[in-house]
């Protein structure tokens, strides 16, 4: 297993369009994170998913913010009339089940950066 | 609600010199989790330590050792003999213990602090 994979590394998009990433997390780890970091900032949680439930979602994740794991595996983050202070890093967790190594702790992955223009 | 400071922003030193990054915490919780990740330029966040509010042993890896005491609401983070290549980023974070079942909740991370090592 190679670690948590987001796609794409890098996009670039004007205003008013749509995005959408993608994340892969660690197999058979039930929990999934999408976190946003801005420039010289710590990454902000947005939301999280227990298999395919959404269990938390952030006061940060407006209405045009939308996330699914439809079945348990890979998620996908979508941001609908992108902003420029949508511009950010978005990165991706894992973490395994309770009662397994580790269960406490959210690896990471390398993240999308998108560029608002 | 949770918070954690780091109230360096930037830290530059030599090489071989041993530095400390600071982190408070601010929590109401009595049970929580306290981490700290490296950011090296690439970008990916790399878990270095995990406490949990019960355990108060500091702890020692090779160069690296983390102080952790209820009394203060610190976990700071020492590099003995630094090296350039702990030049990074370093983020402290907090988690509540979980509050559904199914593992690890959330992370608050600070704003974190830049360690620049020179040659």
């Amino acid at each position: 297993d190679t670690g948590v994979s987001q796609d794409p590394r890098h996009k670039i998009t004007k205003r008013g369009q749509n995005v959408t990433f993608r994340c892969d997390p660690i197999s058979e780890h039930n929990r999934l994170y999408w976190y946003r970091q801005t420039l010289g900032q710590g990454p902000e949680f947005l939301t999280y998913f227990q298999n395919e439930a959404q269990l938390e979602k952030s006061r940060l994740l407006s209405d045009r913010f939308s996330a699914e794991r439809p079945k348990g595996s890979f998620s996908t983050l979508e941001i609908q009339r992108t902003e420029q202070g949508d511009s950010a890093m978005y990165l991706c967790a894992s973490s395994p089940s309770v009662g397994t190594s580790f269960y406490n702790e959210q690896f990471f992955g390398p993240g999308t950066r998108l560029t608002v223009l | 609600a949770q918070k954690v400071t780091q109230a360096q922003t930037e830290i530059s030193v030599v090489e071989k010199e041993d530095v400390t990054l600071d982190c408070v915490y601010e929590t109401r919780d009595t049970t929580y989790y306290l981490f700290w990740y490296k950011q090296p330029p690439s970008g990916e966040l790399v878990f270095l330590i995990r406490r949990n509010s019960f355990d108060e042993q500091n702890e020692i890896s090779g160069r690296y050792s983390w102080n952790f005491q209820k009394s203060t609401s610190s976990f700071n983070f020492t590099i003995t003999a630094s090296q350039v290549v702990d030049s990074a980023v370093y983020f402290c974070a907090l988690s509540e213990a979980g509050r559904t079942q199914g593992g690890s909740e959330k992370l608050v991370f600070g704003k974190g602090t830049k360690l620049t090592v020179n040659p």
